[in-house]
C-alpha cells in the first residue's frame, strides 16, 4: 500500500514547456486534489475531482488543467509553462467529502526559467 | 471568505519543554480541522483529525482542541524532542471541497 504517489519528483522547465504532473493512489479514495505550496502563501487548491470522469476549479486554476480517466490517478497538466508556476505541487487524496481526512503525497518541486 | 492564522510563525524551545501552537480561522462553518506536519523537502503528514461535533483529539504527545464558536484550534506537545522540529500546518474544510491551509509555524526544538 503506496498510499499517494506523484511523479516527477523534481522538473525544470523552460518557459512556454509544457508538462504533465501524475498523481496515483491505490486506497480507492473518491477525491483527489492537486495543491501548490508557496513561501509564505500557504496550500491553495488547484484543481479537485470528486470521482473518476469529474473535475473543477480550486481557488488558483489559471493556467492548468487536469483529468480524472481513472479513478486511481489525477493528472495535472501545464500547457504554457511560467516562472509564476515555479513552486511545489502536492496532490491529496480523501474518501469522500466533509469530515474525511486527507493523505497527501510527496510533492513535486518545478522550477521554470 | 477562510482565512487561517497561525501565531507564532516560528519557535525555539528548549527539548522537554510542553508547548502550544495556535490556529485561527474566520468562518466558523467548518467540517473538521486538521493538524499537520512537513519536515523540509517533505510532503504532509497527517497529526490529528478534529470533527466540527468534536472538542479535541489526542495521539500520543499530541492533543489538538478545538472552539469553532471563537474560531481557534491549539496543538498541544508534551515534553517536546528534537525529533518534532518541523513545519506544522493546520487546515480548515468548509463546504464545496474548500480547504483553507494556515502558512505554519515552524518548531524548532533545541537539544
Amino acid at each position: 500500500n503506496a498510499g499517494v504517489t506523484q511523479t516527477p519528483k523534481f522538473r525544470v522547465l523552460k518557459t512556454g514547456q509544457s508538462m504533465t504532473l501524475l498523481c496515483a493512489q491505490d486506497m480507492n479514495h473518491e477525491y483527489m486534489y492537486w495543491y501548490r505550496q508557496d513561501p509564505g502563501m500557504g496550500l491553495r487548491l488547484i484543481h479537485y475531482s470528486v470521482g473518476e470522469g469529474t473535475t473543477a476549479k480550486g481557488e488558483v486554476p489559471d493556467g492548468y488543467n487536469v483529468s480524472r480517466l481513472k479513478k486511481q490517478n489525477f493528472l495535472l497538466g501545464l500547457e504554457s509553462a511560467a516562472p509564476s508556476q515555479t513552486s511545489v505541487y502536492f496532490c491529496a487524496s480523501s474518501p469522500l467529502a466533509g469530515a474525511y481526512e486527507q493523505y497527501f503525497g510527496p510533492g513535486t518541486r518545478l522550477t521554470v526559467t | 471568505k477562510q482565512e487561517v492564522t497561525q501565531i507564532p510563525a516560528a519557535l525555539s524551545v528548549p527539548e522537554g519543554e510542553n508547548l502550544v501552537l495556535n490556529c485561527s480561522f474566520t468562518d466558523s462553518a467548518i467540517y473538521n480541522l486538521q493538524w499537520f506536519r512537513q519536515d523540509p523537502g517533505k510532503g504532509l503528514t497527517s497529526l490529528l483529525l478534529i470533527q466540527s461535533s468534536q472538542r479535541e483529539q489526542t495521539s500520543g504527545r499530541l492533543n489538538a482542541s478545538l472552539d469553532k464558536s471563537s474560531g481557534r484550534s491549539t496543538l498541544y506537545i508534551a515534553a517536546s524532542q528534537p525529533g518534532d522540529s518541523a513545519t506544522y500546518l493546520c487546515a480548515v474544510r468548509g463546504g464545496y471541497q474548500k480547504v483553507t491551509f494556515g502558512t505554519g509555524t515552524k518548531l524548532q526544538v533545541i537539544p
